[in-house]
């Protein structure tokens, strides 16, 4: 079974460019997240959809940071524009119906803001 | 005063050791304790988790959770060098939302 998939895995941009990240959950998990983990801290949530319904976007900063998941499966996450603290792992994950809380991450995409 | 708190270490062992691994947390209405494994330029990992209070053992990791003390604790037993991560523990009301610590740099030395 593929697991969540992410890409790019690396980015490297200018302060005010923006930028774009795309997941794809494990086929099935109805489920799907996007974190932010910074240097030796513990991912964050950002947003969090249930099919193609955005159910917890509190923490998203919206002023610069959009999130979509037409069709409810991949999903873009965009950043414009990008400043310095912006620099992240950015983390997608999902899971299956029944099982929120169980939830399976993919590799990242490493964000450089310069 | 953070939700939940993890030293962040580093840990480091010899191979075989017994590691604990902790964490503490302020919300009482926790009742899923996560425990995910990250390693180096991978996203985390699901390693196990436990309900409510008690002990959960599966092979060398034993995930224990005292909700008097608001104590969350993860053993690995006969610990190896593939160990080497870093472990966070992710609390949960079972309400779709992970609490994560900072995370525990773990390394096993050969």
């Amino acid at each position: 079974e593929a697991g969540v998939v992410q890409s790019p895995r690396y980015k490297i941009i200018e302060k005010k460019q923006p930028v774009a990240f795309w997941c794809n959950p494990i086929s099935g998990h109805n489920t799907l997240y996007w974190y932010r983990q910074n240097l030796g801290q513990g991912p964050e949530l950002l947003i969090r959809y249930e099919n193609e319904e955005a159910v917890d976007d509190s923490q998203l900063p919206k002023d610069r940071f959009s999130a979509e998941r037409l069709k409810g499966v991949d999903s873009t996450l965009k950043i414009q524009p990008a400043e310095l603290g912006d620099s992240a792992v950015y983390l997608c994950a999902s899971a299956p119906p029944g099982a929120p809380d169980t939830q399976y991450f993919g590799p990242g995409t490493r964000l450089t803001v310069l | 005063q953070k939700e939940v708190e993890q030293d962040p270490g580093p840990l480091s062992v010899p191979e075989g050791a017994i590691v604990s691994l902790n964490c503490t947390y302020s919300n009482s209405a926790f009742q899923y304790f996560m425990w995910y494994r990250q390693y180096s330029r991978k996203g985390p990992e699901l390693l196990m988790y436990t309900y409510s209070s008690g002990n959960k053992e599966d092979g060398r990791f034993t995930a224990q959770v005292d909700k008097s003390s608001k104590y969350i604790s993860l053993f690995i037993r006969d610990s190896q060098p593939s160990d080497s991560a870093t472990y966070l523990c992710a609390p949960t009301t079972g309400a779709n939302n992970l609490f994560f610590g900072t995370g525990t740099r773990l390394t096993v030395i050969p």
